[in-house]
C-alpha cells in the first residue's frame, strides 16, 4: 500500500481480555517494528522483524505480549490477559533495508483497557 | 547503552518567531544517524529531517535546520519563521551503525506551542 495501515484506530477492552492489533506496511518494506507510547511518554520498541530473520523481542514488557509477521508483510500484535497499565498508543513502522531513509510509520492505534 | 535526552519536555513560542528545541545523546559509536520527528494531535510520525553522523555540514529543509555538535554529542533543531501548523510534540531519535540492522531509540519528546 502507499503507507503504513494500522487497525483499528482505536481500542476499548475489558482488564483481563486478550486484543490484537493489526500493522500492515509498505509494500517491499523488509523491515517492521512496534513501538509503544504510553501518555507523556517518548516512543518505547517493543520488537523489530527483519526478513526472514529471527525477530528481536528485547522490548516486550512481559510474556502477555507477543507478534508475529505473516509472509514477510502484516504483522499482528497480541496482548493476553490485559491490564491498565497496557493503556497506551501502539505505533507500527516499516522501512525499507535497500534505500533507508527512516521509518514510515502508522496512525497507530490507541488502546484503553477498562 | 544509548539514549536520547529531551531536557525541555514544553516550549512556547510566538507565531514568526524562532525557537530551538535540545537534544543530547549518548554513544560510542563513530558513526549512526539522528532524526527529528515531528506528532501532530492526528499521532501520525513525520519525519523532519536526519543527520548522518559522518557529515560535518548540518542537514537544512526549508524552515528547519539542526546544529549538529558530534563531539558534544549534541543534535539540536532550529525552526524558523514559526507556523501554527508547527505545534506538536518533537522526538529526537538515534539510529546506530546504517551499516546493520537495528532500531531506532526515541526521546521523550518535547510539545511545542505556537502562540498566535
Amino acid at each position: 500500500g502507499a503507507g503504513v495501515s494500522q487497525s483499528p484506530s482505536n481500542k476499548v477492552t475489558e482488564k483481563g481480555k486478550d486484543v490484537e492489533l493489526r500493522c500492515d506496511p509498505i509494500s517491499g518494506h523488509t523491515a517492521l517494528y512496534w513501538y509503544r507510547q504510553s501518555l507523556g511518554q517518548g516512543l518505547e520498541f517493543l520488537i523489530y522483524f527483519q526478513g526472514n530473520s529471527a525477530p528481536d523481542k528485547s522490548g516486550l514488557p512481559s510474556d502477555r505480549f507477543s507478534a508475529e509477521r505473516t509472509g514477510g508483510s502484516v504483522s499482528t500484535l497480541t496482548i493476553q490477559r490485559t491490564q491498565q497499565e497496557d493503556s497506551a498508543v501502539y505505533l507500527c513502522a516499516s522501512s525499507s533495508r535497500v534505500a533507508w531513509n527512516g521509518y514510515t510509520f502508522g496512525s497507530g492505534t490507541r488502546l484503553t483497557v477498562v | 547503552a544509548q539514549t536520547v535526552t529531551q531536557s525541555q519536555p514544553e516550549m512556547s513560542v510566538q507565531e514568526a518567531e524562532t525557537v530551538t528545541l535540545s537534544c543530547t545523546y549518548d554513544t560510542s559509536e563513530s558513526d549512526y544517524y539522528l532524526f527529528w520527528y515531528k506528532q501532530p494531535p492526528s499521532r501520525q510520525m513525520i519525519l523532519v529531517i536526519r543527520q548522518e553522523a559522518y557529515k560535518q555540514q548540518n542537514a537544512t529543509e526549508n524552515r528547519f535546520s539542526v546544529n549538529f555538535q558530534k563531539a558534544a554529542k549534541s543534535f539540536s533543531l532550529k525552526i524558523s519563521d514559526s507556523q501554527l501548523g508547527d505545534a506538536a510534540m518533537y522526538f529526537c531519535a538515534y539510529r546506530p551503525d546504517p551499516n546493520r540492522d537495528d532500531k531506532i531509540i526515541f526521546g521523550k519528546g518535547t510539545r511545542l506551542h505556537i502562540l498566535p
